[in-house]
C-alpha cells in the first residue's frame, strides 16, 4: 500500500544534539511538508518542498533544516539552535498538480530533548 | 497566519448529528476547502472537500455558504470513532505563489459523549 513511513516514532536527545527526522514517501508526489505539533495545539507548517532539490521554509523554520534530493524523502534536522524542540513532528505529501489531491500524513514523530 | 478560524472545541451526544462551522472570509474563487481530521497520536487524515456545491461521502457532508466565507462539515450520526480534532484549510490552484504553503489553525476538538 501507498503511504508515507516517518521513524522513529519516539526519539530521544539530550539537548545540544542535532536530531535527523526521516520521512519516506511512495505516493509518487512531488510536494511534501513537516509540520510541528504541541500538546493541545494545532499543526504549524515548518519547511514544505513542491518538487525535488527545492524547498521553502514555512511559519517556524528557525532552528530546523531540510534537504530533498530524492522524491520520495524529505529529511527534517532539529539543530541545536531550535530553542524548544520537544514536540510531535508530521510529514505530509499531496500531489500539487490536484487541488482535489488531499494531503497524505504519517504517523508522526515524537521528539523529547532532555 | 491560517486562513480559517473554528471553535476550540465542541460536544455531541452519540448518535446525534454535529456540525463543525469553518469561516474563512479572505478564501478566493478558486481555492478548495478541505477538512481533516486527527485522532490522538496519529497524523490528520483526509475527511472530504469541496468548491461551491455541497459535497457527502462516506465519513461526513461538507455545506457550503453560497458567499463561500464560510463551511460546515457536518457527521450525521456521532459515533465515539468520530472524537478528535477537525481541521479545515484551503488549498490555492497551482498558479498562485502560495499554492504550497498549507497552512492548519487549531481545529475544533470534538467530544462525543455515550
Amino acid at each position: 500500500d501507498g503511504g508515507i513511513t516517518q521513524s522513529p516514532k519516539y526519539l530521544f536527545r539530550k539537548e545540544g544534539q542535532n536530531v535527523t527526522l526521516s520521512c519516506e514517501q511512495n505516493l509518487n508526489h512531488d510536494a511534501m511538508y513537516w509540520y510541528r505539533q504541541d500538546p493541545g495545539q494545532g499543526l504549524r507548517l515548518i519547511y514544505y518542498s513542491q518538487i525535488v532539490n527545492d524547498f521553502q521554509k514555512g511559519d517556524i523554520a528557525e532552528g530546523y533544516s531540510v534537504s530533498r534530493e530524492k522524491k520520495e524523502s524529505f529529511p527534517l534536522t532539529v539543530t541545536s539552535a531550535q530553542k524548544n524542540p520537544t514536540a510531535f513532528y508530521l510529514c505530509a505529501s499531496t500531489d500539487p498538480g490536484q487541488r482535489i489531491s488531499p494531503l497524505h500524513f504519517g504517523n508522526g514523530t515524537r521528539l523529547t530533548v532532555t | 497566519d491560517a486562513k480559517t478560524t473554528q471553535p476550540n472545541s465542541m460536544e455531541s451526544n452519540e448518535e446525534e448529528p454535529v456540525h463543525l462551522p469553518c469561516n474563512h472570509s479572505t478564501i478566493s474563487g478558486t481555492d478548495y476547502i478541505h477538512w481533516y481530521r486527527q485522532l490522538p497520536s496519529q497524523g490528520p487524515e483526509y475527511v472530504i472537500h469541496g468548491l461551491t456545491s455541497n459535497v457527502n461521502n462516506r465519513m461526513a457532508s461538507l455545506a457550503i455558504a453560497e458567499d463561500r466565507k464560510s463551511s460546515t462539515l457536518i457527521l450525521h450520526r456521532a459515533t465515539l470513532r468520530d472524537a478528535a480534532v477537525y481541521y479545515c484549510i484551503l488549498r490555492p490552484p497551482l498558479t498562485t505563489d502560495s499554492w504550497g504553503k498549507l497552512q492548519f489553525g487549531a481545529g475544533t476538538q470534538v467530544v462525543v459523549t455515550p
